[in-house]
């Protein structure tokens, strides 16, 4: 069965750091991309951030380019999100999921199929 | 690439077919998928690649589209139907979802 389980949310103050992180199981985690997606609460779904299978491609969105860093450790079936500069508009669920791929018939479509249950980031002073 | 869904609310009775529509800002091909989420739950994916249906998601949903403009449509509404539907593009780098579309009980 494939799991996934984000931890580390909390509560942090305007300016502070906070790391949370995904464990995986269910599946061999080196051979697969993973992402990062967050919800404000009452709000949509918003992509944080990309990584390929080994790390050789990572993406962010603009909103928290240059403040959070993806990261994964193959060995561990781990992948992790830190987030440094948090900002009150960062509050928000943040869910870790599993990217796959699917063929159209004419192109390979990326989609995300297992998420995680989320962890809470808050920050608040 | 923005991403457009229609309606933002919509509200429906069990056994309605019911459609949402997404569009792109610009041609994203079929890299387009559809996605369910209950209340304080994680999104679900329903749709892959516009139009294919992932394992385990009951027929009555279907994507259809291509370029800028797709749909999903439910055939027959069921009472665990009654979700937020969001839209997400995978044509780029740089994902983008729809805005959501909340589908409640009339």
């Amino acid at each position: 069965e494939v799991q996934l389980v984000e931890s580390g949310g909390g509560l942090v103050k305007p300016g502070e750091s906070l790391r949370v992180s995904c464990v995986v199981s269910g599946f061999t985690f080196s051979n697969y991309n993973m992402i990062w997606v967050r919800q404000a609460p009452g709000k949509g779904l918003e992509w944080v951030s990309s990584i390929s299978s080994r790390s050789s491609h990572i993406f962010y969105a603009d909103s928290v380019e240059g403040r959070f860093s993806i990261s994964r450790d193959n060995a561990k079936n781990s992948l992790y999100l830190q987030m440094n500069s948090l900002r009150a508009e960062d509050t928000a669920v943040y869910y870790c999921a599993r990217v796959g791929t699917g063929y159209s018939g004419s192109d390979y479509v990326l989609y995300f199929d297992y998420w995680g249950q989320g962890t809470l980031v808050t920050v608040s002073s | 690439i923005q991403m457009t869904q229609s309606p933002s609310s919509l509200s429906a009775s069990v056994g309605d077919r019911v459609t949402i529509t997404c569009r792109a800002s610009q041609s994203i091909s079929s890299y387009l998928n559809w996605y369910q989420q209950h209340p304080g739950k994680a999104p679900k994916l329903l749709i892959y690649a516009a139009f294919s249906l992932q394992s385990g998601v009951p027929s009555r949903f279907s994507g259809s589209g291509s370029g800028t403009d797709f749909a999903l449509t439910i055939s027959s509404l069921q009472p665990e139907d009654f979700a937020t539907y969001y839209c997400q593009q995978s044509y780029t780098t740089l994902i983008t979802f729809g805005q959501g579309t909340r589908l409640e009980i009339k």
